[in-house]
């Protein structure tokens, strides 16, 4: 089955740092790959996709390119915002599934 | 549109003790999910259901059941509550089964 890897967390950073999440996966076909984001006590929400390789998801300033040689899809914010503070989650969908694979989601903490 | 409702939001049980989470979208959406989160495991989802009248085994389903009610509701069961059933319950739910999902805010059951 598909699988994904996230860097672990939490990452700290200042606020106006650069942000970079690495997400790399296995997954079988062309999948399409989502970053959801879990803001403190709420569900997930989308936050960028791409459906096909090389394609640039963007989203709130976010940013994610779908790297079919890498199998990567790293999430990457300029300069970061205390209310950027929560857990990121990357997922991959594979093409013969409708169900995505989340991985641990990765917490990141913005101070002041 | 309230989106996804989960209720309760909270809850303790005993080991034993039966109770029933329930999901509701007002999005006319035909696929319903619901995920479990625990610490450091990302989501696991429990069940499906890709249209009404259907419903499958996710990748951890045991001690579980699913009941899809009509279009909009969709409830999980637990018959026998036991301690590794303590975790964050989400449901989800899409348009059709290759759409984005879209997230309720989480039931956080304790079992004792």
């Amino acid at each position: 089955g598909d699988s994904v890897t996230q860097m672990e967390g939490p990452v700290t950073l200042s606020e106006e740092a650069f942000l970079t999440i690495n997400c790399t996966y296995t997954a079988t076909g062309y999948p399409s790959l989502f970053w959801y984001v879990q803001y403190p006590g709420e569900g997930l929400q989308l936050l960028l996709k791409a459906t096909k390789a090389d394609d640039k998801g963007s989203n709130k300033g976010f940013e994610a390119t779908y790297r079919k040689e890498t199998t990567s899809f790293h999430l990457e914010k300029g300069s970061v915002q205390v209310s950027d503070s929560a857990v990121y989650f990357c997922a991959p969908r594979s093409g013969g599934s409708y169900i995505p694979t989340f991985g641990r989601g990765t917490s990141l903490i913005v101070h002041p | 549109n309230a989106g996804v409702t989960q209720t309760p939001k909270f809850q303790v049980l005993k080991t034993g003790q039966s109770m029933t989470l329930q999901c509701a979208q007002d999005m006319n959406h035909n696929s319903m999910y619901w995920y479990r989160q625990d610490p450091g495991m990302g989501l696991r989802l429990i069940y499906y259901s890709a249209s009404e009248g259907t419903t499958d085994k996710g990748e951890v389903p045991n001690g579980y059941n699913v009941s899809r009610l009509n279009k909009r509701e969709f409830s999980l069961r637990l018959e026998s509550a036991a301690p590794s059933q303590t975790s964050v319950y989400f449901c989800a739910s899409s348009p059709t089964d290759q759409e984005t999902q879209y997230f309720g805010p989480g039931t956080r059951l304790l079992v004792l």
